[in-house]
């Protein structure tokens, strides 16, 4: 069957790192994507992995590993803002997005 | 680019009244949309996929009487909510799918829909 899991909630300093897990399975694979949601808004794309390893973008760096079905979604320096859901979603291979339940994550001072 | 407009942001409505909701991708054609809604602190849960030309495929437990999903363009899908009831107050979300890979989803802002 199809499954995405990820932490309910986690939670982290400001100006600390925070590693976000998902874990899947799916029938087809075409790519794993990272969204961030805050709270009553709509979900903003934040990275793609179709390979194995490691995309970095600025703050944010995302890592899959195919053969255990395994991504995370690492957060450095983190902000205030950075408080936000972040989602999980995996792409089959009819392109459609298989998502996770989200994990919420709260920063603290 | 890849600009999704949602319309109305946010919308009350009388019990058994019927509301319109539109999406359109803005700077990119979209053959094919996504309708989500999302219940307070949980997840989005996707509702139907909505093609150009052609009729929506529902999920699940959703009933397409209720929620009618028209695509008649390649920038314009629209959601309506018929015979509308509280238990149907949620946030809804569209989404439209890339031209080209990977064809991640753009997202609307969302309508809040609130029925009384």
């Amino acid at each position: 069957g199809q499954n995405i899991d990820q932490p309910t909630e986690m939670t982290a300093t400001e100006g600390a790192i925070v590693q976000i897990n998902c874990t899947y399975q799916t029938s087809g694979f075409n790519g794993l994507f990272w969204y961030q949601q805050h709270a009553g808004e709509a979900p903003t794309f934040l990275s793609y992995n179709v390979l194995d390893g490691l995309e970095e973008k600025g703050r944010f760096s995302s890592f899959l590993s195919r053969s255990k079905g395994y991504s995370y979604l690492l957060l450095k320096e983190l902000q205030m803002k950075d408080s936000a859901s972040y989602l999980c979603a995996v792409m089959e291979s009819n392109y459609q997005l298989i998502w996770g339940a989200g994990t919420k994550l709260i920063i603290k001072p | 680019g890849a600009v999704v407009s949602q319309h109305p942001s946010w919308v009350i409505c009388k019990s058994g009244t019927s509301v319109k909701i539109e999406c359109r991708s803005l700077d990119f054609q979209a053959t094919t949309m996504f309708w989500y809604r999302q219940f307070p602190k949980q997840s989005l849960m996707l509702m139907a996929t909505s093609n150009e030309g052609s009729k929506a495929t529902y999920e699940q437990g959703v009933e397409k009487d209720k929620f009618l999903i028209n695509h008649a363009s390649l920038t314009l899908s629209t959601l309506t909510v018929t015979s509308a009831h509280p238990e149907d107050s949620s946030f809804y979300i569209c989404s439209a799918r890339g031209e080209r890979e990977p064809y991640e989803q753009y997202f609307g802002p969302g309508t809040r829909l609130t029925v009384t």
